[in-house]
């Protein structure tokens, strides 16, 4: 069984602070993606990164896959209040996206 | 633009009711998948469907029952309701490399 482990699981910070959510697993993906989730809403595709050390970057979030692609991590620089919601890390397999798996989530929280 | 559209939004149930959750898309896509979400445990999936008459199980798929008999709808049934299927239900559909989400439906199993 596939799994993905979110790190941490709760953030709360200050508007202006940099910070970085981590996920992790012992298998291969063939990508990853991240999600936000806001409150009452299914969550949105932030990005996908396909290649191992791929970085991708949109605005002020970093996004990179580990060489092996069996972790990745998000990086916010300078959060904002509208930064504030559910991040969730999601790995496609080789079966198939209709089958991605997610990790727990890191619900984040910037205070103005 | 509907896109995904689950309904109802909020439902009670008592403990051995029966319901069915609906989940329609406007995308034409032809794979659509249901989720779960608990607290401290991410999404989990259910069911899913690869297209109009084609459904296979997920991760956690007892106590579920899904059909596909157009492209447009995936209903998901409770056939005996049961506290520990109290959550937060998404469907799902998925093309190009990305799931297009609704916007949820809440269960509550007293």
């Amino acid at each position: 069984t596939q799994l993905l482990e979110q790190s941490p699981q709760f953030l709360s910070i200050q508007e202006g602070e940099n910070l970085t959510v981590y996920c992790n697993s012992s298998s291969v993906f063939s990508s990853l993606q991240w999600y936000r989730q806001e409150p009452g809403e299914g969550p949105v595709l932030l990005v996908t990164v396909v290649t191992g050390g791929e970085v991708k970057k949109l605005k002020r979030l970093t996004f990179q896959f580990g060489d092996a692609r069996k972790d990745s991590s998000l990086h916010i620089t300078a959060a904002q209040p509208g930064d504030t919601g559910l991040y969730l890390c999601a790995g496609e397999g080789f079966a198939g996206g209709f089958k991605t798996i997610f990790g727990a989530g890191t619900r984040l929280f910037v205070k103005a | 633009n509907a896109g995904v559209t689950q309904t109802p939004k909020f439902q009670v149930l008592k403990t051995g009711q029966s319901m069915t959750l609906q989940c329609a898309q406007d995308m034409n896509h032809e794979y659509m998948s249901w989720y779960r979400q608990d607290p401290g445990m991410g999404l989990r999936l259910i069911h899913y469907s690869v297209g109009a008459g084609i459904t296979d199980q997920g991760e956690v798929p007892n106590g579920y029952n899904v059909s596909r008999s157009t492209t447009e709808d995936f209903p998901l049934r409770l056939l005996s309701a049961a506290p520990s299927q109290t959550s937060v239900y998404f469907c799902a559909t998925f093309n190009t490399g990305e799931l297009f989400f609704g916007e949820g439906s809440r269960l509550t199993v007293l």
